[in-house]
Formats: C-alpha cells, sequence, structure tokens
C-alpha cells in the first residue's frame, strides 16, 4: 500500500525566514497532492494543493512543488508569521485504494 | 452553507460507559470517515465509510463501531469507554477521487474518560 513520509517532524523558524516541509510517497499512480494546515484548536483546512501535471503552484506566500521521479512533493512558506504556527500535514489520496494516507504532520513554530 | 457538523463537541465520562459521537455533513458527499488525534499529532483513521450501507475498519478500530444509514450522518459508538480513548475525534467527508480528493473536517469531539 501507499506510504507518506513527512519531514522535519519540528521546525522552528524566526519571522521572515522560510520554512520547508517535504514529503515522500510510494505509489507512482498518485496524481494528487493537497496540504492541510491545522492551528491549535482547529480542524485541519486545505491550503494548497498540486496535480501531477505541473511541478510548482504559488499562492501567495505558500507554494508546493513537486517531483513525480523521485516521488517527493514539498510545501514551502515564505516570509513567514506568527500565525503560520501550526501543525502542517501532507496527504496523499487514493488512487486504487480507499483512504487518504496522511503524513505525520510537521509543528511549525514561527519566532516573533 | 455546507458543513460538517460533530456533537458533542466536549465530553467527560467514566469508564465502561457506552458514548455514540455524532457527525453530519450538508457537502453531500458519499465518503465519510472518523480519525482519532491527540492534540496536535498523526491523524488515525478509526472507521470509513464509501457510501450508504457501507462501513471498513481503519488502522485503530479502536473497539468501536459506526453506521451509515443515511448519507449525510456517520455515527461512531464506543462500547465500553477506556481512560485509553481520552483523545480528540475528528469527522470528515469527501467526494469520490476523480481529479482530486480535497477532506472536509468536522470540528472534533474532545473525549476524556474518568
Amino acid at each position: 500500500g501507499e506510504n507518506v513520509e513527512q519531514h522535519p517532524s519540528t521546525l522552528s523558524v524566526q519571522e521572515g525566514d522560510s520554512a520547508v516541509i517535504k514529503c515522500t510517497y510510494s505509489d507512482s499512480a498518485s496524481n494528487y497532492f493537497p496540504w492541510y494546515k491545522q492551528e491549535l484548536g482547529k480542524r485541519p483546512q486545505l491550503i494548497i494543493d498540486i496535480r501531477s501535471n505541473v511541478g510548482e503552484k504559488k499562492d501567495q506566500r505558500i507554494a508546493v512543488t513537486l517531483n513525480k521521479t523521485a516521488k517527493h512533493f514539498s510545501l514551502h512558506i515564505t516570509e513567514t508569521q506568527p500565525e503560520d504556527s501550526a501543525v502542517y500535514f501532507c496527504a496523499v489520496p487514493p488512487t486504487g485504494g480507499f483512504k487518504t494516507i496522511f503524513g505525520a504532520g510537521t509543528r511549525l513554530f514561527v519566532k516573533a | 452553507e455546507a458543513d460538517i457538523y460533530q456533537t458533542p463537541r466536549y465530553l467527560v465520562i467514566g469508564t465502561g460507559k457506552k458514548i455514540t459521537l455524532e457527525c453530519s455533513q450538508t457537502m453531500g458527499h458519499d465518503k465519510m470517515y472518523w480519525y482519532q488525534q491527540d492534540p496536535g499529532m498523526e491523524l488515525h483513521l478509526i472507521h470509513y465509510s464509501y457510501g450508504v450501507n457501507s462501513t471498513e475498519k481503519g488502522d485503530l478500530s479502536s473497539e468501536s463501531t459506526v453506521s451509515r444509514i443515511r448519507t449525510e450522518h456517520f455515527p461512531l459508538t464506543l462500547e465500553s469507554a477506556r481512560p485509553s480513548h481520552t483523545s480528540q475525534y475528528l469527522c470528515a467527508s469527501s467526494e469520490w477521487g476523480g481529479a482530486g480528493e480535497t477532506q472536509y473536517f468536522g470540528p472534533g469531539t474532545r473525549l476524556l474518560v474518568l
């Protein structure tokens, strides 16, 4: 079955710096890669996603890059702000199966 | 507004009690899920459903059961609560795959078993 690994588990950055979170997956047929953000006490919510026919997608300060050959995709946050502090989850929805596989999560701390 | 609703939001209960956590969605989605999550930690899939009358066990069935009699309703029942069940329970829904499958989460139920 699909295996998803997410790194790092914890990331601490200074406000204004960039943060990068990486996920690797095993199923080469996977074709959709979302990222979710979970703020303290809140539910996980989709913040950005990418499909396999593009290599990069940007939305203001966040971007996602995809390397299908190497089977990894990354979340990039530039000019980090304290409100970016949260837990971020990558996910790989099913192709032949029925279960989305989530990464273990990255706890991002942005120090003011 | 289309959303996912969970009740109760908070529950404190004694060991051995039977409890049911409610989840309803007005998203019109066929697929629904239950996850167990300690605050800020990994999401553990407990049960999922493809549609009415379909239920499957996830990686962490957690001595619980689910039912799916109506598309919009997916309750989770713990037959005999234990302190190890203390956690947050998140319900989610999604549409069938296609070009992409985004999961939409409910606000969660925080359970404390004494």
